[in-house]
């Protein structure tokens, strides 16, 4: 069974202040890993797919990168407006669906 | 270019009660599914529907739950005799393709059972 594991839950950063969050995965065979945004209230958004070891994809402030074992999401000098709950989930070879994490919560403070 | 339509956005229930939530997937999109969502855990899937066909059911509960996706109209998801546990928000997404991750998500549809 495919399993997600991100950390950490929760993460306060000044604004400026660089950091990443961390996906850990398990799965038997890994067609692709996915970032989403969530804003309280909302449903989830969709950010970025990385499909093999060694990608790296970038948007804005945010950049994924992927190894056979876990993703990291990288912010760089975030904003307020970074706030939110990053999902990790991954598709595997054989299945319909995405497992997501439960998500690492970030807060950016002016 | 509307997004992924879901109502109602809140609904109350009191138990024993049935509940129906509807989603009208992005233009142009034939796959349709449902996720739910509860406090503090990750959105756990439920079903993956075609127009008029349930591909995979496998984290429906064998009881109470089911969803139909019919060839004119929105997707549903119907809860009969809900109870406590059943209180979550509830997601759909759509995509324009089969064995994609690249889902758009609705707003979601808040489920509380009193």
């Amino acid at each position: 069974e495919d399993q997600v594991t991100q950390s950490p839950e929760a993460l306060r950063l000044q604004e400026g202040e660089s950091s990443s969050l961390n996906c850990s995965y398990t799965v038997s065979g890994l067609r692709g890993l996915f970032w989403y945004r969530q804003d309280p209230g909302k449903g989830p958004e969709f950010l970025f797919t990385l499909y093999s070891a060694g990608e790296e994809k970038e948007k804005e402030r945010l950049k994924a990168t992927l190894t056979k074992k876990e993703s990291f999401l990288h912010i760089t000098a975030p904003k307020p407006e970074d706030s939110a709950t990053y999902l990790c989930a991954v598709h595997s070879f054989g299945n319909e669906k995405l497992t997501f994490g439960t998500g690492t919560r970030l807060t950016i403070i002016p | 270019n509307a997004g992924v339509m879901q109502n109602p956005r809140h609904l109350v229930r009191r138990r024993g009660q049935e509940a129906r939530l509807r989603c009208s997937p992005m233009k142009g999109h034939s796959h349709v599914y449902w996720y739910r969502q509860l406090p503090e855990e990750g959105l756990k899937f439920m079903v993956y529907l075609q127009k008029e066909n349930i591909i995979d059911e496998s984290g429906m509960p064998k009881e109470r739950f089911s969803a139909e996706f019919p060839k004119e109209g929105p997707s549903i998801l119907r809860i009969q005799q809900v109870v406590r546990g059943d209180s979550a928000a509830y997601f759909c997404a759509s995509s324009s393709s089969p064995n994609t991750g690249e889902l758009f998500f609705g707003e979601g549809s808040r489920l509380t059972v009193l």
